[in-house]
């Protein structure tokens, strides 16, 4: 373990199914992060937190609302979900601050599989 | 637009062979330059770089910059089957959280 965990693993979901990823810390970073993976694409920045205030939107779709309650959860909610869709979604920690000038810690992420 | 260009794509190897992965980079405001191993699914931190020609080194992997031409690799000695990743080069400009990643390079060691 990474020290930063996501739930669940796996996740399979039909396209008006409403379902959320969580991402916990307990490594006292500040910042947390969504990223999305697909097949032979870079890792997409999605949205970040830091000190709980979002910074970044990264054009996400709206069917995507993320929610950061502390500076060690981070939730994914997700709704009306196209194929797409379909990837690994990683979540990231580090300690934040102006600039980044430290290495992320990975979760080992939530494979999703829209049907 | 910032990028980030990684070669090959991927590679096979056989144990014991040397290898060089490469990173090259077009960013406005680099502030550094980083490598992770992902084996199956969390990325883990291999190497940060900021400065140039200084090598970084553990174990058997080493990594240099050269912010000059804009890339830097990441070299593998002596390769053994537990190497096998797909290796992320992900660089940070000032000012700003996040990353810009390469698509990665698969690496696969043959026993």
């Amino acid at each position: 373990e990474t020290g930063v965990t996501q739930t669940p693993r796996h996740l399979v979901m039909g396209m008006t199914n409403k379902k959320s990823l969580k991402c916990e810390q307990h490594l006292g970073h500040n910042a947390m992060y969504w990223y999305k993976q697909s097949a032979k694409k870079p890792l997409e920045l999605m949205f970040v937190y830091n000190f709980k205030e979002q910074t970044e939107n990264n054009s996400v779709p709206s069917r995507f609302s993320p929610e950061c309650p502390n500076s060690s959860h981070l939730f994914l909610h997700l709704h009306t979900l196209q194929p797409e869709d379909s990837a690994l979604y990683l979540c990231a920690s580090s300690e934040g601050g102006q600039g980044n000038n430290y290495g992320y810690t990975f979760g080992s992420g939530t494979r999703l599989t829209v049907v | 637009e910032d990028k980030v260009v990684q070669s090959p794509l991927s590679l096979v190897v056989h144990e014991g062979d040397t290898v060089t992965l490469n990173c090259s980079y077009e960013v406005t405001n680099f502030r550094s330059l980083l490598w992770y191993k992902q084996e199956k699914k969390a990325p883990t931190f291999l190497f940060m770089l900021t400065s140039s020609g200084i090598e970084k080194k553990s174990g058997r992997l080493s990594s240099i910059l050269d912010k000059k031409e804009l890339f830097s690799i990441l070299n593998i000695t002596a390769t053994q089957t537990g190497d096998s990743a797909v290796y992320l080069c992900a660089v940070t400009t000032s000012g700003t959280y996040k990353y810009i990643f390469g698509t990665g390079t698969r690496l696969k060691v043959l026993a």
